[in-house]
């Protein structure tokens, strides 16, 4: 079966400082897509980054960026100069090539502490 | 450009009372579909997800059902309310570069 964890329910940063979100998942595909998606108070679910598992250079968007160690299968997700508007729950998400469905994580609630 | 809408943004329904909410996507042909519910502080749980019009595939059984009359349109009915269909909705699609887009959400309160 295909799975996401996410093993910190809460995580807490002040404001300035970085942040690594732990993701692990499992699938016996070797072609897939990895994504970190963010979920403000507002509930609005927004792509923050998206890597793909044949490309072995780690995406970068602006203050995030990922660690993708595909052999360990782990996806932590590192949020530099860690703003307010960073608080947010933060979903790990994979789907494999031609694949239907998305595979969630439980989440990672993350606090960015003024 | 591709967008994603649903509607109501918030309703308050009682038990019992039946419920529709509507998703269009716009900018593209024949995207997949998918309604997921997030109870409150909890992850995302898919309830349905389509390939195409008249084709809907289920993932838990529940007290909901969906709908694709047309093929940009995805709707979530139930019959029926229960107090446990209390949450939020989440229309989503994925494209062609594999990556999922969410819709606003809508926030069903059964009283």
């Amino acid at each position: 079966a295909q799975t996401v964890t996410q093993s910190q329910p809460e995580m807490s940063v002040q404001e300035a400082e970085t942040v690594t979100l732990s993701c692990t998942y499992d699938t016996s595909e070797s072609n897939y897509y990895l994504f970190w998606y963010k979920q403000p108070p507002s509930r609005q679910m927004i792509l923050v980054i998206r890597q793909e598992a044949y490309k072995q250079q780690n995406a970068t968007e602006n203050r995030f960026s990922v660690n993708f160690q595909k052999a360990a299968k782990s996806f932590s997700l590192k949020i530099s100069d860690s703003q307010l508007g960073d608080t947010a729950m933060y979903f790990c998400a994979f789907i494999v090539n031609y694949g239907q469905n998305f595979v969630f994580g439980p989440g990672t609630r993350l606090s960015v502490l003024p | 450009s591709q967008t994603i809408h649903q509607w109501p943004a918030t309703l308050v329904q009682p038990v019992g009372s039946p419920l529709s909410l509507e998703c269009t996507v716009e900018g593209t042909s024949n995207p997949n579909l998918y309604w997921y519910r997030q109870a409150a502080g909890r992850g995302l749980q898919l309830l349905f997800y389509s390939v195409g019009i008249g084709q809907i595939s289920s993932e838990v059984p529940q007290n909901l059902s969906a709908s694709r009359p047309q093929d940009r349109q995805f709707i979530l009915s139930s019959k029926k309310l229960l107090l446990s269909d209390s949450g939020f909705y989440l229309c989503a699609w994925i494209t062609s570069g594999n990556t999922i887009y969410f819709g606003e959400g809508s926030w069903l309160t059964v009283v």
